[in-house]
């Protein structure tokens, strides 16, 4: 079972437009990170909201956690070919062990990743 | 940002031999590292979370013995594929977690840039 569920899992849209991409659980997270991945590459960390109710921006990017830490956003506002790839939500476990230097640890959930076109 | 380093940025290899991967955290000390599967255009599935001095810890259906995963320096985590077969073609990406900030920030983990394995 996928624990955070992401949508829509594939964009397609002209430059210039709106958007918005959803992350969801059931589940509360510790903390919500947003990457973006280009093709052969790793993940790049965007964003981390940590507050319930938290929002964050980031030039034309807008990141919200939701009140109860259970879901987040990601809204792109006037989208250019460069904000073309792919989109990952993943949201950290609240963790219950400690590693060997005393922090929490608590494993990320990603998303199955939304993945984005942007045309000219 | 911190800045994790993966090598090979792929391989191709022989069905039936090994292969190591690398995974290096350049300028901050990681005590836990993570391996991560991914298939095209796909999210990350994570394999193991590896502690630095002590065994990693398999996810569920990860067959440890073909994946191993030696954690020995708080810099160097590395993934040894053995006998590989193609249908262990895949991305493996490693992510570290900054145990000083990841304190601080209670979030941080930071992506290598994957290594694209291709058995044949």
């Amino acid at each position: 079972t996928q624990l955070l569920e992401q949508s829509p899992q594939f964009l397609s849209i002209q430059e210039g437009e709106n958007l918005t991409v959803y992350c969801n659980s059931s589940s509360v997270f510790s903390s919500l990170q947003w990457y973006r991945q280009e093709p052969g590459e790793g993940p790049v960390l965007l964003v981390t909201v940590v507050t319930g109710g938290e929002v964050k921006k980031l030039k034309r990017l807008t990141f919200q956690f939701g009140d109860a830490r259970k879901d987040s956003s990601l809204h792109i506002t006037a989208a250019q070919p460069g904000d073309t790839g792919l989109y990952l939500c993943a949201g950290r476990g609240v963790g219950s062990t400690l590693d060997s230097r005393g922090s929490t640890l608590g494993r990320l959930y990603f998303g199955r990743g939304t993945q984005l076109t942007v045309w000219p | 940002g911190a800045v994790v380093s993966q090598h090979p940025s792929w391989v191709i290899c022989k069905s039936g031999t090994s292969v190591k991967i690398e995974c290096r955290s350049l300028d901050f000390q990681a005590t836990t590292m993570f391996w991560y599967r991914q298939f095209p255009k796909q999210s990350l599935m994570l394999m193991a979370t590896s502690n630095e001095g002590s065994k990693a810890t398999y996810e569920q259906g990860v067959e440890k013995d073909k994946f191993l995963i030696n954690h020995a320096s708080l810099t160097l985590s590395t993934l040894t594929v053995t006998s590989a077969h193609p249908e262990d073609s895949s991305f493996y990406i490693c992510s570290a977690r900054d145990s000083q900030r990841f304190r601080q920030a209670g979030t941080e983990a930071f992506f290598g840039q994957g290594t694209r394995l291709t058995v044949v």
